[in-house]
């Protein structure tokens, strides 16, 4: 079956350090990835996503590059602010016929401080 | 305005009540989900509806049951809550069709369910 493994937090940084949260996926097929983000007391959100192999999402600072070889799409900020402490989500989606239902990481807590 | 809405956004009951937790969208999505959370678990699927006659279970579904009562409205019951059914659940819908990202979902605010 589809599964998602991301790295497990807490993550704490300073403002304007650099952020990766990695996450590698097992999935039939050729899935389409998400990265999703929950602020404090909020439902989730897209952040950003890819659809096949070789693409890059990127969003409001943050990019993922969806990597077939090695089944990865890790998250990446160049510089964090105190706005992006929340919880992150890798997701996928399979595509096979007509299931297209969310598989999700267990998410991972970051931190920001000023 | 919000697309997605739950009611309640909290609720606190005693085991072996029943609780209603309902969803209302205003996207005209055909698809509509229930998840959980729970800390250190992520999100995990209770149920999923396609459509109107289309309903079924996800991965953890025992102890809940759904009713599509109509395209924008889904509703999950626990028809004799326990504690460790305390959680966060999020309703979320999504329309492949539609054009979106492929199976981009939209989540509701969340209900916070305690029970005591």
């Amino acid at each position: 079956g589809n599964s998602v493994t991301q790295m497990e937090g807490p993550v704490t940084l300073s403002e304007e350090a650099f952020l990766t949260i990695n996450c590698t996926y097992t999935a039939t097929g050729y899935p389409s990835l998400f990265w999703y983000v929950q602020y404090p007391g909020e439902g989730l959100q897209l952040l950003l996503k890819a659809t096949k192999a070789d693409d890059k999402g990127s969003n409001k600072g943050f990019e993922a590059t969806y990597r077939k070889e090695t089944t990865s799409f890790h998250l990446e900020k160049g510089s964090v602010q105190v706005s992006d402490s929340a919880v992150y989500f890798c997701a996928l989606s399979d595509r096979g016929g007509s299931n297209y239902k969310l598989t999700f990481g267990k998410g991972t807590l970051l931190t920001v401080n000023p | 305005d919000a697309d997605v809405t739950q009611t309640p956004r909290n609720r606190i009951t005693k085991t072996g009540k029943r609780i209603m937790l309902e969803c209302s969208q205003t996207k005209g999505h055909d698809r509509m989900y229930w998840y959980r959370q729970d800390p250190g678990l992520g999100l995990r699927l209770i149920y999923y509806s396609f459509d109107v006659k289309d309903i079924n279970k996800g991965e953890i579904s025992d102890g809940y049951s759904v009713s599509r009562q109509a395209q924008a409205k889904f509703s999950l019951s626990l028809e004799s809550a326990i504690p460790n059914q305390t959680a966060l659940y999020f309703c979320a819908t999504s329309d492949p069709t539609a054009g979106t990202v492929d199976n981009e979902q939209f989540f509701g605010p969340g209900t916070r369910l305690t029970v005591l």
